[in-house]
């Protein structure tokens, strides 16, 4: 089967950094994904892991272990505007055709002045 | 403007109605995707077509049908409508091995 686990809820502050985690076991692996999602609002693309390490991407960055079923989403600087939800997904070879993404629950980030 | 446009935006309708979903991308991307989100926001993928063929059909009712009828459409036909089946739909679109997907903005679907 496939799990993706994230946590629910998150809150911090303006200006401070937060770290969202995320644990996979998935049956196959090709890509790790982090998107954020406003609410009524599509998801859009933040992030891209294939292989193991440190992706930065401005204030954003996403770390990945293959190893360790093991990723996160670091968010710095954070903005009022960064309050959204943050999807992990990962994809997975769903068939000798294609390859699906799936997602994990989501987690709600709450960012205060 | 490039993109995943689908609708209508929002959709009520009574149960037991037969409603479609139209989505359409002008990205030049060969694969598009049907995912359901619920009340608890968690997405998960319905349907996906490469180059107008069905290559994943994850557990749904047969209610549900895609139809491709070229690489840049895929449309969601639901039949007999159940309150269950409110949701929002959203359709995307990808390389078949590209990076990412880019998201259609979503059908808010309201069965009463």
């Amino acid at each position: 089967g496939q799990n993706i686990d994230q946590p629910t809820e998150m809150t911090a502050t303006e200006g401070a950094i937060v770290q969202i985690n995320c644990t996979y076991q998935t049956s196959g692996f090709n890509g790790l994904f982090w998107y954020q999602q406003h609410a009524g609002e599509a998801p859009t693309f933040l992030s891209y892991n294939v292989l193991d390490g440190l992706e930065e991407k401005g204030r954003f960055s996403s770390f990945l272990s293959r190893s360790k079923g093991y990723s996160y989403l670091l968010l710095k600087e954070l903005q009022m505007k960064d309050s959204a939800s943050y999807l992990c997904a990962v994809r997975v070879k769903a068939n000798q055709a294609g390859t699906a993404l799936i997602f994990g629950k989501g987690t709600t980030l709450s960012v205060s002045s | 403007d490039t993109a995943v446009s689908q609708t209508p935006k929002y959709l009520v309708t009574q149960m037991g109605n037969d409603k479609s979903i139209k989505c359409e991308q002008n990205l030049g991307h060969d694969t598009m995707y049907w995912y359901k989100q619920d009340s608890k926001k968690f997405l998960k993928i319905m349907f996906s077509y490469n180059n107008k063929e069905l290559i994943i059909n994850e557990t749904v009712p047969n209610r549900f049908s895609p139809k491709s009828p070229d690489k840049a459409h895929l449309n969601l036909h639901i039949n007999s409508l159940e309150l269950g089946d409110s949701a929002v739909y959203f359709c995307a679109s990808s390389h078949r091995q590209g990076v990412g997907y880019t998201f259609g903005s979503g059908t808010r679907l309201t069965v009463v």
